[in-house]
């Protein structure tokens, strides 16, 4: 399917586990990124990409790591999961430049126990 | 202080009413996106600017660079219209977007 896919959509854990969200888009757009959303704070970045192995720091990155050894793919990582990381996660994407409309994946729904 | 500042926060209005969101930025930026989020939903872009205005339908957005502002109107309100509408400033580069709160629109049949 072509456009930003998010897997899982929805996805329950416990504290201290070590959980991957995917992210992938089909468009070979350069800059990718992950947001969280969460009630009270709205959106936040968490890391960008502005290609395959160039990835930085976004506003909240503590806990997370990202990778991305192919364009395509900007996989989300949480080490050890916390309460505090609840949330709902969104991927986007968009061609190379600041002067360019963001598309977003459908989000996933995380809950950590 | 936050960068971004949206108003207002919430909005309920009746069909056919014209509609204005309006956003502040505090700091230099590229671009400024407006997404729309519905309920339990997705994101969308409804536009990038950078200057000037620009109009898809019923919707017109608009930007003033040098006054940092921006500002969203929907012309003839409609129910299906009722949704969260944020507004995002983007610095440039590589740099993710940054965020309103978000206005919380309901139009009433």
């Amino acid at each position: 399917d072509a456009g930003i896919t998010q897997s899982p959509r929805y996805k329950i854990t416990e504290t201290g586990r070590q959980v991957t969200l995917m992210c992938h888009q089909t468009w070979s757009h350069s800059y990718m990124f992950w947001y969280r959303q969460d009630l009270g704070h709205g959106l936040r970045l968490i890391y960008y990409s502005a290609a395959a192995d160039i990835t930085d720091k976004g506003e909240v990155p503590d806990g997370y790591v990202v990778s991305r050894s192919k364009t395509e793919n900007f996989p989300l990582t949480l080490e050890s999961a916390t309460r505090s990381q609840t949330s709902v996660y969104f991927c986007a994407s968009n061609l190379r430049g600041s002067y360019n409309e963001q598309f977003f994946g459908p989000g996933t729904r995380l809950t950590v126990l | 202080k936050n960068e971004v500042e949206q108003s207002p926060q919430n909005l309920t209005a009746q069909e056919g009413e014209f509609i204005t969101i309006n956003c502040s930025y505090s700091v230099g930026i590229s671009a400024l996106h407006w997404l729309q989020q519905h309920p339990g939903g997705g994101i969308v872009s409804l536009f990038m600017l950078s200057s000037g205005k620009k109009k898809h339908g019923r919707l017109i957005a608009t930007i003033n660079i040098q006054e940092k502002h921006s500002s969203l109107h929907i012309t003839a309100s409609h129910p299906r219209d009722s949704a969260v509408y944020i507004c995002a400033p983007r610095r440039g580069g590589a740099d993710g977007l940054t965020f309103g709160k978000g206005t919380h629109l309901i139009i009433q049949p």
